[in-house]
C-alpha cells in the first residue's frame, strides 16, 4: 500500500534560518504530492501541491519539488518567520479501485521558529 | 466562503458513554472524508463518502465507529461506548468531486474520554 514517511520532529529553527523537512513515499501509482500546514488551533490547510514529476509546487515562500526518482517531496524554505511555527503534512494522493482520491499522510513534522 | 465546520469544538465524555461528532462540509462539495488525528500520530484515514455511493468504511478501527451522511451534506461520526483510547482529534474534509484530490479541512473536534 501507499505510504509517506517525513522527518520527526520537532524542528526549532532560529527566524531567517533556512528551512528543510524531508519526506519520502511509496506509492504503487502516478500520485499527487502535498504539504499541509496545520497553525496551532486551526485545520489542516493545503500549503502546496505537485502533481506531477518535476513539478515545483509553491506557496508563501515555501517549495517543494515532485522527484520521483528518489520518491521525494521535501518541503524547502530560504528565510523562516516566527508566524511559520506550525505542524507541516506532508501527502499522497492516489486514485484507488474506487476511483476516488484517497490520501495518505505523514505524521507531520512540528516546526517551532524562535525570534 | 464558508468552509468545512465541525461541532463540538470540545467534547469531554465518559467511558462507555455514546458520542456524535457532527460535520458540514463545503456547499456543493460531494466527498467528504473523516480522520483521526491521535497525539504524536499522523491523520488516520476513518471513511470516505461520495455522492449516494456506498460510502468506505475500511479505515473504522471497530464496529464502536459509525457514520452517516444525510442528502448528500452533512455527515456525523458516532463512537458507541467510548473508551479512552479513542482520545484524539476528529477531523473532517471535503472536497468537490470524486476525482478531485484537494481536501478542504475543518477545524476538528477534540474528543476526551476519561
Amino acid at each position: 500500500g501507499n505510504s509517506v514517511t517525513q522527518m520527526e520532529g520537532p524542528v526549532t529553527l532560529s527566524e531567517e534560518a533556512f528551512l528543510t523537512i524531508n519526506c519520502t513515499y511509496t506509492a504503487t501509482g502516478y500520485p499527487s504530492l502535498f504539504w499541509y500546514v496545520q497553525y496551532p488551533g486551526e485545520g489542516l490547510q493545503l500549503l502546496l501541491k505537485a502533481t506531477k514529476a518535476d513539478d515545483k509546487g509553491s506557496n508563501k515562500g515555501f517549495e517543494a519539488t515532485y522527484r520521483k526518482e528518489t520518491t521525494s517531496f521535501h518541503l524547502e524554505k530560504g528565510s523562516v518567520q516566527v508566524s511559520d511555527s506550525a505542524v507541516y503534512f506532508c501527502a499522497l494522493s492516489d486514485k484507488n479501485s474506487g476511483g476516488y482520491q484517497k490520501v495518505t499522510f505523514g505524521t507531520g513534522t512540528k516546526l517551532q521558529v524562535i525570534p | 466562503g464558508a468552509g468545512v465546520s465541525q461541532s463540538p469544538s470540545n467534547k469531554v465524555t465518559e467511558k462507555g458513554k455514546d458520542v456524535e461528532l457532527r460535520c458540514d462540509p463545503i456547499s456543493g462539495h460531494t466527498a467528504l472524508y473523516w480522520y483521526r488525528q491521535s497525539l504524536g500520530q499522523g491523520l488516520e484515514f476513518l471513511i470516505y463518502f461520495q455522492g449516494n455511493s456506498a460510502p468506505d468504511k475500511s479505515g473504522l478501527p471497530s464496529d464502536r465507529f459509525s457514520a452517516e451522511r444525510t442528502g448528500g451534506s452533512v455527515s456525523t461520526l458516532t463512537i458507541q461506548r467510548t473508551q479512552q483510547e479513542d482520545s484524539a482529534v476528529y477531523l473532517c474534509a471535503s472536497s468537490a468531486s470524486r476525482g478531485t484530490d484537494t481536501q478542504y479541512f475543518g477545524p476538528g473536534t477534540r474528543l476526551t474520554v476519561l
